[in-house]
């Protein structure tokens, strides 16, 4: 299995602010996913972040809003620019190994 | 259509029930097919994946229908601490994750 560290767990931020969210794994992998879970809803998928490359979008989901990092194998940064209280959400960072995602243990973000 | 459908219950059993949850998925081409289960507050956890011929682990039962497209998964003997969101996974050129079924397991 992969370990991840996901920090930070939670925070309280004010509109208009940033907020970056950083992933550590455990062991070097190929594929770092972001998503985003609303209260009492499923997984969204944000960005695919592939190292030494540009991130990958879904749809409703843009690069000035989300800008990711992915400098290495193990590490990947999460960034939700010019905050807004629609931004409130968990954020959680995944890797997929051996063909299984395994997930950080997410960051709740609250925007007043 | 939504790639991976579920229903989101709520499920209220006894202890000692069997519930089973099932899931369906559009993409005939779909390769992997998971369960995974998510506690309140707490990021999603693999509860095991789904064999094309049908899986057993313990008290859990998995199983997949490619004809019909959908997978399955059957808990037995319910406990209490089988009280959690499962979500249902399909593969294809990423992950795709139902809205999750609610379960309750009652003293």
């Amino acid at each position: 299995s992969a370990v991840i560290s996901q920090k930070p767990s939670r925070d309280i931020c004010q509109r208009g602010t940033s907020l970056t969210i950083q992933c550590q794994v455990d062991s070097q992998v190929t594929m770092m996913f972001w998503y985003r879970q609303q209260p009492g809803q499923s997984l969204t998928l944000i960005a695919t972040a592939n190292q030494g490359s540009e991130a990958t979008y879904e749809s409703g989901f843009v690069i000035d809003k989300f800008p990711i990092s992915r400098p290495n194998l193990t590490f990947s940064t999460l960034t939700v620019s010019n905050m807004s209280p629609e931004d409130s959400s968990i954020y959680l960072c995944s890797v997929e190994a051996w063909n299984i995602q395994y997930f950080g243990a997410g960051t709740r973000l609250s925007v007043l | 259509r939504k790639e991976v459908e579920q229903d989101p219950g709520p499920f209220n059993v006894p202890e000692g029930a069997t519930v089973a949850f099932n899931c369906t998925y559009s993409n005939s081409a779909s390769q992997s097919f998971f369960w995974y289960r998510q506690d309140c507050r707490k990021e999603p956890k693999l509860l095991m994946s789904v064999h094309s011929s049908g899986n057993e682990d313990g008290r859990f039962t998995a199983q997949l229908n490619r004809a019909s497209q959908y997978i399955s998964l059957l808990i037995r003997d319910s406990k209490l601490s089988d009280s959690a969101t499962y979500l249902c996974v399909v593969t294809g050129n990423q992950f795709y994750f139902g809205t999750g079924t609610s379960l309750t397991v009652i003293p």
